[in-house]
């Protein structure tokens, strides 16, 4: 079945530690996205890419880093930089025709020890 | 200005009433418009897609579109229980290169039977 793929479910990152959530989608879609989403809020955008080896950054990206070099994977990378990781992280991806909808994983619940 | 707002909630309606949604944006380029539905603790999962100005149903569900106003709002007919869940607005700013999708803070509904 196609899909995306996010893993870990649940995610525990000590104090200065860089962890990395897994994100793989078997759909051949070109654009993928990551976003965050907060108890009770909206998702907000981290970084989004449209081609391998290209990513952009969205609204709130500073203290995350990305890679893009197949098209099946999105890895997002939550550094130490980021003070106040705990959220829930949703990857989605889409076909870039401007108007098709998003598909998403099942997300990951980060949290910090 | 937030791109993208919508009333927090939380929006109560008796079974089998009409539930008003509403969402403005701030970017009067943006193109694609977007209704997701979210569970707690799941994944969004995409209700209906609108994008040119006037009303567009499906079953229950009828969004309206009124770039003019900036304005894009969601109704549901006979609510159910199961409609009970966080309604996201989304939509595709005018970017030039990019796929970009942006989304607003939700409203959450509950139905009561």
């Amino acid at each position: 079945d196609g899909g995306i793929t996010q893993s870990p479910k649940y995610l525990f990152r000590k104090e200065g530690q860089n962890v990395t959530l897994s994100c793989e989608q078997n759909l051949n879609h070109d654009a993928m996205y990551w976003y965050r989403q907060d108890p009770g809020q909206g998702l907000r955008l981290i970084y989004y890419s449209q081609i391998v080896n290209d990513f952009q950054k969205g609204d709130i990206a500073e203290g995350y880093s990305v890679s893009r070099e197949k098209k099946e994977s999105f890895p997002l990378t939550v550094t130490s930089a980021q003070k106040n990781p705990t959220a829930f992280y949703l990857c989605a991806s889409t076909l870039t025709d401007g108007n098709e909808k998003l598909f998403f994983g099942s997300g990951t619940q980060l949290s910090v020890l | 200005q937030k791109e993208v707002e919508q009333n927090s909630g939380p929006l109560s309606v008796p079974e089998g009433a009409i539930a008003s949604l509403n969402c403005t944006y701030s970017d009067r380029g943006s193109q694609s418009f977007f209704w997701y539905r979210q569970y707690s603790g799941k994944s969004p999962e995409l209700i209906m897609s609108i994008y040119s100005n006037g009303d567009k149903e499906d079953g229950r569900f009828t969004a309206q579109l009124n770039k003019a106003s900036q304005y894009v709002s969601l109704l549901i007919r006979d609510s159910q229980p199961s409609d009970s869940a966080t309604y996201l607005c989304a939509l595709r700013p005018w970017e030039t290169s990019y796929d970009k999708v942006i989304f607003g803070p939700g409203t959450s509904l509950s139905v009561i039977p």
